[in-house]
């Protein structure tokens, strides 16, 4: 069974770009939640979703926003880089919402921003 | 107070010695409790999860969980030198469809 895959593995960008970064859950499962990890805040929820609607979103300024898709893969777009925004982005799919069954990482997106 | 807390170490303990993990956490509605392992560079790894008061053992891990006290712990027998990562004890509210971590304690495994 596949694990979830997250696309691209890493990134560079600028300050004041945008970015998109890429989750396939692992199949069957229609929880798919972000988090941002850096070495001085740890590990930050950013938002969930279940098929196609966010049911919870984490404390982060509106440039960050994300969306879901029928086939459960989904999507977080960051606007306007700031150098704060540098860090390992972390998708994790789950069958339940992780009330029961926890949440399976992926391998993350590595984010720099200069 | 934050949500979860945990020592962040270095906890350092010989090979073939029990390393002890523990964690608190502040929100009494809590009802799933996990714990991943991150090995340098890596992501997290779910290792054991628990949900009632008690002990639940898998191999060489056993996670105890006091809902009392708002306290839970990892352990980990016969500790070996891959075992050598960060542990991450996250906690789970019921509908909040979202873990709450804490800082994450850094263990060594001395050979």
């Amino acid at each position: 069974k596949a694990g979830v895959t997250q696309t691209p593995r890493y990134l560079i960008k600028t300050r004041g770009q945008q970015v998109t970064l890429s989750c396939s859950p692992i199949s069957g499962h229609r929880s798919v939640s972000w988090y941002q990890q850096t070495p001085g805040q740890g590990l930050q929820f950013l938002f969930e979703y279940f098929s196609e609607t966010q049911r919870n979103k984490g404390n982060f300024p509106g440039r960050f926003s994300g969306r879901q898709f029928s086939n459960s893969r989904s999507e977080m777009n960051v606007s306007t880089l700031e150098l704060g925004d540098s860090a390992l982005y972390l998708c994790a799919s789950s069958s339940d919402g992780g009330n029961n069954y926890g949440y399976t990482f992926g391998s993350g997106t590595r984010l720099t921003v200069v | 107070q934050k949500e979860v807390e945990q020592n962040s170490g270095p906890l350092s303990v010989p090979e073939g010695a029990i390393a002890s993990l523990n964690c608190t956490y502040s929100d009494r509605v809590s009802q799933s409790f996990f714990w991943y392992r991150q090995y340098s560079g890596k992501s997290p790894e779910l290792i054991m999860s628990i949900y009632s008061n008690g002990d639940k053992e898998d191999g060489r891990f056993t996670a105890q969980l006091n809902k009392a006290s708002q306290y839970v712990s990892l352990l980990i027998r016969d500790s070996q030198p891959s075992d050598s990562a960060t542990y991450l004890c996250a906690v789970n509210r019921q509908g909040a469809q979202k873990l709450v971590f804490g800082q994450g304690t850094r263990l060594t495994i001395n050979p």
